[in-house]
């Protein structure tokens, strides 16, 4: 059974740190990995896709490494602002016949970034 | 282009009540899956449908349906409403099953059971 691990589960930093967060899953069989933002009591935003045959994506000051056959994908931050203060997600979405397109989540990483 | 939708927003319920959700995918958009999110457990899975079919069903109990209709909009029904039932559920659409373009969310319904 597909099991996702985000560490670490809380971060604090002050505004214009670099940040890497860390995601790790243990079944290699997925499409693609998604990191999604998640503000308090809404919905969740898609940032990055990552198709399992690429190694990385980037937008703007967000940057998401893949390896696949190692189970793990890192999100990096650059000069984080407060506005990036949110909990941050990493989901895989299976490949397996049983269990085709599900999203197997992590329990997110709560990032503050103060000013 | 119009995201996706979820409605309501909000909703209060009584035990033993029954509740329906309303999600309509983004125009194009043929699976639709829905997640249950809570403080202790995290995002889980309740099912998906692709093309008005349940093609995967999560580990929950038979007081929780679904359906898709023609145009992919998708509906859950929870029957029997428990207190452990209160949670924000959130319905995500695809192209297909999620595996070149990923899923898009709506906002949520906030359930509350009283």
């Amino acid at each position: 059974k597909q099991e996702v691990t985000q560490i670490p589960a809380a971060l604090s930093v002050p505004e214009g740190e670099n940040l890497v967060l860390n995601c790790s899953f243990t079944d290699s069989a997925i499409y693609n990995l998604q990191w999604f933002r998640q503000d308090p009591g809404k919905g969740l935003t898609s940032l990055l896709l990552i198709q399992s045959s690429q190694r990385e994506q980037t937008s703007g000051r967000l940057n998401a490494s893949l390896d696949k056959s190692s189970g793990r994908s890192t999100l990096y931050i650059a000069a984080s602002q407060p506005g990036d203060s949110a909990t941050y997600l990493c989901a895989v979405t299976s490949d397996r016949g049983s269990t085709l397109g599900r999203l197997y989540f992590g329990r997110g990483t709560q990032l503050t970034v103060w000013p | 282009k119009a995201g996706v939708t979820q409605t309501p927003r909000y909703l209060i319920k009584t035990r033993g009540q029954q509740v329906t959700l309303s999600c309509s995918p983004i125009s194009g958009h043929r699976s639709v899956s829905w997640y249950q999110q809570t403080p202790g457990q995290g995002l889980q899975f309740l099912f998906e449908y692709f093309s008005e079919t349940q093609r995967n069903k999560g580990n929950f109990p038979g007081r929780f349906s679904g359906r898709q209709f023609s145009n992919s909009r998708s509906e859950m029904n929870v029957s029997t409403l428990e207190l452990g039932d209160s949670a924000l559920y959130l319905c995500a659409s695809s192209p297909s099953q999620g595996d070149r373009y990923g899923y898009t969310f709506g906002s949520g319904t906030r359930l509350t059971v009283v």
